[in-house]
């Protein structure tokens, strides 16, 4: 069946270090894969997308990149800092449509 | 601009009411989606709208549950006879439609059967 997984465990991170969070996906072939952020009692906010195509994306601190052949996405924090403490979602495109399907997310402490 | 906006924000029920929730995508969108998410769990996909069309319910329940998106309006996510499971964060997003493109999601509304 298909599955989109990312650590289930919260990720403890020292201000100023990389966090890095994976993602991995299993039967899918996705055009796309998009990362967002949802903090307590919010909806979640885009961050980035990658497509099939690309290796590498960057926006400021933020730095994804996407494996097609290893089926995996990375989603990395440079610098980072308290604000950035949330949880972060990974989703693609299930079957080249419209439609985009989330995994379960990773809770992420940025420790003063 | 406003973004998405989702009314009520919460919104508690008793065993066998009716729940409808709104939600006005953004303007320029024509493209609506509603998810449900349970507490530690991932944004599960339930319907996909364009205005006035049924695009994809797969993610929906057969039975009580309903959507529509009409010419007018904002769109409605509608749960009959709700049940004490039928208790979530239900979110909505929309998108232009265009490949490629992203979501951008309403704040929620948090629904509370009692």
């Amino acid at each position: 069946s298909q599955k989109i997984e990312q650590n289930s465990e919260a990720l403890n991170i020292q201000e100023g270090k990389t966090a890095t969070l994976t993602c991995n996906y299993t039967n899918y072939s996705p055009a796309y894969l998009q990362w967002y952020r949802q903090d307590p009692g919010r909806g979640p906010v885009f961050l980035l997308l990658i497509r099939e195509n690309e290796k590498e994306k960057r926006k400021e601190r933020l730095k994804v990149t996407f494996d097609t052949t290893l089926k995996q996405s990375l989603f990395h924090i440079t610098a980072s800092q308290p604000a950035d403490s949330a949880t972060y979602l990974c989703a693609l495109d299930m079957n080249r449509d419209d439609k985009i399907i989330f995994g379960k997310g990773t809770r992420l402490h940025i420790l003063p | 601009n406003a973004g998405v906006m989702q009314n009520p924000r919460h919104l508690v029920r008793r065993r066998g009411q009716e729940a409808r929730l709104r939600c006005s995508p953004m303007k320029g969108h024509s493209h609506v989606y509603w998810y449900r998410q349970l507490p530690e769990e991932g944004l599960k996909f339930m319907v996909y709208l364009q205005k006035e069309n049924i695009i994809d319910e797969s993610g929906m329940p057969k039975e009580r549950f309903s959507a529509e998106f009409p010419k007018e309006g904002p769109s409605i996510l509608r749960i009959q006879q709700v049940v004490r499971g039928d208790s979530a964060a239900y979110f909505c997003a929309s998108s232009p439609g265009e490949w490629l493109n992203s979501y951008t999601f309403g704040s929620g509304t948090r629904l509370t059967v009692v």
